[in-house]
């Protein structure tokens, strides 16, 4: 099966620093990574999607300078939460989609940030 | 514009008890439909997938699901619910075109009484 790996998954930071989550395809190429934000008790809201080697494209209201995704290989895409604030608190996760698959995405464990 | 609409934030069911989540699409093209569970503090879990061939789908732990398009309906059953069944589940549909972007439902929590 397809897997893909979220790290860290839960990462505790002060106001005002920065945090990076990795998400990584371990058996398989991705063409396309999603970054993903669920609120407590809520659905998931696409952030932003990345394909490799290219900008990421930010879903409207999404701050693109707060949330910077790097997609620099075909297996690992990151995101990093700039200048964390607690409003950024959340669980973040990721998934990927598969060269010649049929619509599915895998997706990763998550990763809940927690920012004092 | 696509859209996916889950009837029921909330469901509890009677362990044994037959399983009904409801989720109803909106989407002017083919549509790639999926239902995915996701357990206290983790990822989503596919459970099943409707990509336009067979209208009944069947998943992994029993769950089975049924694309009606008269009824822009693909809702999630299992005849027999399981305490281990309890968790949140979600809808989502993307275009068959192949963009990978997910829709997803506002989510269903299943309680499963003992």
């Amino acid at each position: 099966g397809a897997v893909v790996s979220q790290h860290p998954s839960r990462v505790i930071c002060k106001s005002g620093t920065s945090v990076k989550i990795e998400c990584r395809s371990l058996d398989f190429q991705a063409t396309t990574m999603f970054w993903y934000r669920q609120f407590p008790k809520k659905s998931l809201m696409l952030m932003a999607t990345s394909n490799e080697g290219s900008k990421a494209t930010y879903e409207q209201g999404v701050e693109k300078d707060k949330f910077l995704i790097n997609h620099a290989s075909l297996t690992l895409s990151t995101l990093t939460v700039t200048s964390a604030h607690p409003e950024d608190s959340s669980f973040y996760i990721c998934s990927a989609s598969r060269a010649g698959g049929t619509g599915e995405l895998f997706f990763g464990e998550g990763s809940r940030l927690t920012v004092l | 514009a696509q859209s996916v609409t889950q009837l029921g934030s909330h469901v509890s069911v009677s362990e044994g008890a037959l399983v009904l989540l409801r989720c109803n699409y909106s989407s002017s093209v083919p549509p790639y439909l999926f239902w995915y569970v996701q357990y206290p503090n983790q990822g989503l879990q596919l459970l099943l997938k409707y990509t336009s061939a067979a209208t009944l789908v069947k998943g992994i732990n029993g769950f089975e699901a049924e694309f009606k398009k008269s009824e822009t309906s693909f809702h999630l059953t299992k005849p027999s619910a399981h305490m281990s069944d309890a968790a949140e589940y979600f809808c989502a549909v993307s275009e068959a075109s192949g963009t990978y972007k997910y829709i997803f439902g506002t989510g269903t929590r299943l309680k499963v009484l003992a």
